[in-house]
């Protein structure tokens, strides 16, 4: 069956540095690829949505990348600050449905 | 718009009590989806319902767990008895959108659900 998955371990990055968050899929391309935030205690927040058409996509300081041959979605977060500190969680979707399946999220911490 | 709103947010009760959580989607928002969170398993579909009809239930743990929505601002997700394991964040969110496009999900706040 289809899988996401994401690094579980803690990425921690000083201020102002570009975070990568890696998201890797198993099997087929999903049609769609979505990132949220959640911070401790709230419910995920969405902040970019790429198709498996698009190359990139990119929203203020954050990007993302979606690549079919690796079957790989990297987001990026460019001159990071402690306030992007959060779990960020990647969703595939696509098919006949319109719901999505989360990976397990990977924690950013970002330092002064 | 308030966004989602969900209740209770905290729940503490006694194995085999009968537990209902609520979730209140946005305004005019179609999808509604239930999802439960743990730190084993990460964030769960549970159900989705699409013009308030259930379209997917394949991640209903056990027939102890039900969920409805008798109308367009108004879901219930019951669980029947509760047991331990089914401590979690129960997440609520809504969205709009028909079968197969892909549109952002607005997530409630969670309910914290803890069965002694």
């Amino acid at each position: 069956s289809q899988k996401i998955e994401q690094n579980s371990e803690a990425l921690n990055i000083q201020e102002g540095k570009t975070a990568t968050l890696t998201c890797n899929y198993t099997n087929y391309s999903p049609a769609y690829l979505q990132w949220y935030r959640q911070d401790p205690g709230r419910g995920p927040v969405f902040l970019l949505l790429i198709r498996e058409n698009e190359k990139e996509k990119r929203k203020e300081r954050l990007k993302v990348t979606f690549d079919t041959t690796l079957k790989q979605s990297l987001f990026h977060i460019t001159a990071s600050q402690p306030a992007d500190s959060a779990t960020y969680l990647c969703a595939q979707g696509g098919g006949t449905a319109s719901k999505l399946t989360f990976g397990t999220g990977t924690r950013l911490q970002v330092t002064l | 718009d308030a966004g989602v709103i969900q209740s209770p947010r905290h729940e503490v009760t006694e194995m085999g009590q009968e537990v209902t959580l609520r979730c209140k989607p946005i305004s005019g928002h179609n999808s509604l989806f239930w999802y439960r969170q743990t730190m084993m398993r990460g964030l769960e579909l549970l159900i989705y319902f699409n013009n308030n009809v259930p379209i997917d239930d394949s991640g209903m743990p056990e027939d102890r767990f039900s969920a409805k929505m008798p109308n367009a601002s108004f879901s219930t997700l019951k669980i029947q008895p509760s047991e331990p394991r089914d401590s979690a964040v129960y997440f609520c969110a809504s969205s709009l959108g028909k079968r197969g496009v892909a549109y952002e999900q607005f997530f409630g706040p969670g309910t914290r659900l803890t069965v002694l």
